[in-house]
């Protein structure tokens, strides 16, 4: 049963901290996507990969987040320092790219950051 | 400011009634259109899409409408069963810029009283 998993599934942590999410995509999935789960915005992309490397993070902000693919099997969302603002829902999410087709993207259950 | 817009936070239909959930967008390039739906604690699944060619996708009790002169989208559930309960996302992608980009709006949260 092929699934993205993402730990941790909860964090709480104190302002200041270094915070990293982790992702492990669906094997063979070649895009990697991470989305942010707010009440105001919805979900929002912070960033995604392709083949392992960085297509766009313009919706990260730069100064404190970072998003890296060190291999295939692993996609990792760092926050450095967290602050409560960044307190949400964050997805990871994998796909098969498609050049002239839209394709499904899959979602892993989340990881719940409480920032105080 | 937002692309895609979901203006009603959420919605209560009745069991074996229509549920009609709206969507809005701003940006004339999105040319592919889909719905995802969440459950608590669990990441969005896909639902249904609809390319910018057609103006009705049908997949059983989901039924999606796209009015591209209006640049609005529905997605009717007919019969609105109690498992239908979720939050719903509209989201939206140019595929001559990349299919793999999609915007998400903020979804609707639909609740199937019994």
């Amino acid at each position: 049963d092929a699934r993205v998993t993402q730990t941790p599934r909860d964090k709480v942590t104190e302002m200041g901290q270094e915070v990293t999410m982790r992702c492990q995509p669906i094997l063979g999935h070649n895009t990697v996507f991470w989305y942010r789960q707010t009440m105001m915005q919805g979900l929002e992309l912070l960033a995604y990969f392709r083949n392992r490397a960085p297509l766009d993070d313009s919706g990260m902000p730069k100064d404190r987040f970072s998003a890296e693919m060190p291999d295939a099997t692993l996609a990792t969302l760092k926050i450095q320092p967290s602050e409560p603002r960044d307190s949400a829902v964050y997805f990871c999410a994998s796909g098969l790219a498609g050049a002239r087709s839209y394709n499904e993207q899959f979602f892993g259950p989340g990881t719940r950051l409480t920032v105080l | 400011d937002q692309q895609v817009k979901q203006n009603s936070p959420s919605l209560s239909v009745q069991e074996g009634r229509i549920s009609i959930l709206n969507c809005d967008y701003t940006n004339s390039m999105f040319d592919y259109f889909l719905w995802y739906k969440k459950y608590p604690a669990e990441g969005p699944t896909f639902l249904i899409s609809i390319s910018s060619i057609k103006d009705k996708n049908e997949d059983g009790r989901f039924t999606v409408f796209l009015n591209k002169s209006a640049k609005h989208l529905s997605l009717h559930i007919v019969p609105s069963q109690p498992g239908d309960s979720a939050v719903y996302f509209c989201a939206a992608s140019e595929g001559k810029t990349s299919y793999d980009k999609v915007i998400f709006g903020p979804g609707t949260s639909l609740s199937v009283i019994p």
